[in-house]
């Protein structure tokens, strides 16, 4: 079972700063099947990214993810305010069996 | 619009079962999977398990195993979730999504239900 770690635990940051957020897995995630997903509180995952770089339906470009192998990164490169959440990394492959990180929660500094 | 709705929230005891519903909406329901996922109060989302919603085949996470099932019928787009034995560590919001099939390209769980709260309390 692939683990993935991802840091820093929490990112406090201001409104306009650009937020680099870490997932590092224990192997190498084929076909880059890692995605990134945001949870505000009381609201289901959402997901921002897939296949480590692409970004789903309605995501703003000031979102970008990248990395292969095990060592990937999502970037926001001008926080908003409404980007201030919780996000998951997620391995997917193609087994059923999904696996996800701890979490980064980006809060406002 | 792909929506996935599920049913309420549920207070069970200590070794009473829960049945949890997700009804598919929005795109042909036989030609994606459904995965499970929960999230206990302050931790991180925890793979369930999975079904096709073209064979009912299924897969589960292997600390659930014995203790789960997962159905559709495919009649009214709807999948379901059973988990017996609760145990006060099942307390969870229970969410299923979608999951396009490997040959989609993409097999991401894309579309979400709102999620269902599960308390397991004596």
């Amino acid at each position: 079972e692939i683990v993935l770690t991802q840091s820093p635990g929490t990112l406090s940051l201001s409104p306009g700063e650009r937020a680099t957020l870490s997932c590092r897995a224990s192997q190498s995630v084929s076909s880059s099947y890692l995605a990134w997903y945001q949870q505000k509180p009381g609201q289901a995952p959402r997901l921002f990214i897939y296949g480590a770089s692409s970004r789903a339906t309605g995501i703003p470009d000031r979102f970008s993810g990248s990395g292969s192998g095990t060592d990937f990164t999502l970037t926001i490169s001008r926080l908003e305010p409404e980007d201030f959440a919780v996000y998951y990394c997620q391995q997917y492959g193609t087994s059923p069996a999904l696996t996800f990180g701890g979490g980064t929660k980006v809060e406002i500094k | 619009q792909v929506q996935l709705v599920q049913s309420g929230a549920e207070v069970k005891k200590p070794g009473a079962s829960v049945k949890v519903s997700c009804t598919a909406s929005g795109y042909t329901f036989t030609n994606n999977g459904i995965s499970w996922v929960r999230q206990a109060p302050g931790q991180g989302p925890e793979w369930v398990g999975w079904i096709s919603g073209y064979n009912g085949e299924t897969y589960y996470a292997q600390k659930l195993q014995g203790r789960v099932t997962m159905t559709t019928d495919t009649s009214t787009s709807t999948a379901y979730m059973e988990l017996r034995s609760l145990r006060s560590d099942d307390t969870a919001v229970y969410y299923c999504a979608r999951r396009p099939p490997n040959n989609s390209g993409n097999p991401v769980t894309d579309y979400w239900g709102q999620g269902t709260l599960l308390i397991v309390s004596s």
